[in-house]
C-alpha cells in the first residue's frame, strides 16, 4: 500500500506560470516532507522540506504547503523555467519512539515539462 | 564539497550471475543509506547503516543482498544471484546524521539483468 502518493505522473505547463505538484499521503505519523528533483541519468537533489508544525516553507521560486487535516502537500514553482523540467518525488517520514527519524517513503513521482 | 561517488554507472549482467556497487559518501557523513528504483517508482529503501552499523535492512532481500560499511566510510553493495526483477536504478545516498538531515544521492548504478 503506497503511503505517499503523486497522483500525477507528468505535468506540462508554459514557462514564466506556476507550476504546482501535488503530493497525498495516508500516514498520519508522518511529521517531515521533502520534495527533491531528478534529472535524468543523475540522483535525485533535494529541493525544499517542511515539519509538520509549519504549513508554509518558502525558498526563492519554491514554496510547499502542507494541509496536515487533508494529508496533503503542494509544491509551487513560480515562475516556471525550463530548467524546471524534471521528476519532482515527494517524500515523507515520520518520527520514532526514542527521538530518531524514520527512513523516506517516496512517491512514484511527477515529470514536469517546462516549454519555452 | 564533493558529492557522494557510485561506480559503476552501467551494469548489465546475466541472471544468476553476481555484481557488486560500490559507494563513497560525503566526508563526515554518518548515515549511508542504499536504494532501489524500479522503473516508474520513487526509490525505496533497502538498507541504512549509521557509521558502521545496520540501522534498518528490514526492506533488504536478504537470500540474494549482502551490503556492508567497513569502518565506516564507503560502502558494497551486492547481489548474489541476480534475478531479473532486480533490473533497477541503484543509489547510495548519504546524510549528517539520519533523516534529520537532508539525503545526497550519487548518480545511481544502472543494472540490467538479462
Amino acid at each position: 500500500d503506497q503511503q505517499v502518493k503523486q497522483n500525477s505522473p507528468s505535468l506540462s505547463v508554459q514557462e514564466g506560470r506556476i507550476s504546482i505538484l501535488n503530493c497525498d499521503y495516508t500516514n498520519s505519523m508522518f511529521d517531515y516532507f521533502l520534495w527533491y528533483k531528478k534529472y535524468p541519468a543523475e540522483g535525485p537533489t533535494f529541493l525544499i522540506s517542511i515539519s509538520s508544525i509549519k504549513d508554509k516553507n518558502e525558498d526563492g521560486r519554491f514554496t510547499v504547503f502542507l494541509n496536515k487535516s487533508a494529508k496533503h502537500l503542494s509544491l509551487h514553482i513560480v515562475p516556471s523555467q525550463p530548467g524546471d523540467s524534471a521528476v519532482y518525488f515527494c517524500a515523507a517520514s515520520a518520527h520514532l519512539s526514542g527521538g530518531s527519524q524514520g527512513n523516506l517513503i517516496f512517491g512514484k513521482g511527477t515529470k514536469l515539462s517546462v516549454k519555452p | 564539497e564533493a558529492g557522494v561517488a557510485q561506480s559503476p554507472r552501467y551494469k548489465i549482467i546475466e541472471k544468476r550471475q553476481s555484481v557488486a556497487f560500490w559507494c563513497n559518501p560525503i566526508s563526515g557523513h554518518a548515515t549511508l543509506y542504499w536504494y532501489q528504483q524500479i522503473l516508474g517508482q520513487g526509490p525505496k529503501l533497502l538498507i541504512q547503516f549509521q557509521n558502521n552499523g545496520v540501522v534498518d535492512d528490514s526492506q533488504l532481500p536478504k537470500d540474494r543482498f549482502s551490503a556492508e560499511r567497513l569502518k565506516g566510510v564507503d560502502s558494497t553493495l551486492k547481489i548474489q544471484p541476480a534475478k531479473l526483477e532486480d533490473s533497477a536504478v541503484y543509489l547510495c545516498a548519504s546524510s549528517l546524521w539520519g533523516s534529520f538531515s537532508p539525503l545526497h544521492f550519487g548518480n545511481g548504478t544502472r543494472l540490467t539483468v538479462t
